[in-house]
């Protein structure tokens, strides 16, 4: 079958790091994306993971365990703009997306 | 700056109205999305289209359909609005780059059916 969970809601504080953890079964799974949406626009593409291991961008990070069905995405010395839904979504070798519900993210001072 | 545009941020309609959501990208891609997003859920596709044309059911295709006359313009049809079509309507472009089908969205519509 085809799943995504993700925490659906995550607080962290103003200049910490945080780790939103995803868990996917995914029938002929081809990758795993990370795309952050502020409320009320459009998501945007953060990172793109196929192969295991750690891919850093700047202040951000993307893990990906296909042995686990497991990715996180790592966001460093956190900042107010950072609260935002962050999306992840698998796919499939027919370069489908299947997405989770998003991790709503609330950055406190 | 590339864009997905979609034509309405806000709209509300009557029970049974027909509604027409257009999406246009300038980005020369081939495929084009319809999603909806409801709090608690993640995106469900609606409909896609790989080309002028053509046209795939997604998950939820009931009581939508789809038109592909130009490659820029992909747009989203409910022939007789109901209350459970109530959602954020996103529309989206990609382009296949090294294997990885990289979405570009729109702002998304918001649709209110009374």
């Amino acid at each position: 079958g085809q799943n995504i969970d993700q925490p659906t809601e995550m607080t962290a504080t103003e200049g910490a790091i945080v780790q939103i953890n995803c868990t996917y079964q995914t029938s002929g799974f081809n990758g795993l994306f990370w795309y952050q949406q502020h409320a009320g626009e459009a998501p945007t593409f953060l990172s793109y993971n196929v192969l295991d291991g750690l891919e850093e961008k700047g202040r951000f990070s993307s893990f990906l365990s296909r042995s686990k069905g497991y990715s996180y995405l790592l966001l460093k010395e956190l900042q107010m703009k950072d609260s935002a839904s962050y999306l992840c979504a698998s796919m499939d070798s027919n370069y489908q997306l299947i997405w989770g519900a998003g991790t709503k993210l609330i950055i406190k001072p | 700056d590339v864009k997905v545009t979609q034509s309405s941020r806000y709209l509300v309609k009557r029970t049974g109205e027909k509604v027409f959501l257009e999406c246009v990208q300038d980005m020369d891609h081939e495929n084009m999305f319809w999603y909806r997003q409801d709090p608690g859920l993640g995106l469900r596709l609606i409909y896609f289209s790989y080309d002028v044309k053509m046209k795939e059911k997604g998950d939820i295709p009931e009581g939508y359909s789809v038109s592909r006359e130009k490659k820029e313009r992909f747009s989203l049809i409910l022939e007789s609005a109901s209350t459970n079509q109530t959602s954020m309507y996103l529309c989206a472009s990609s382009l296949i780059i090294s294997g990885a089908n990289v979405l570009t969205f729109g702002a998304g519509s918001r649709l209110t059916v009374l």
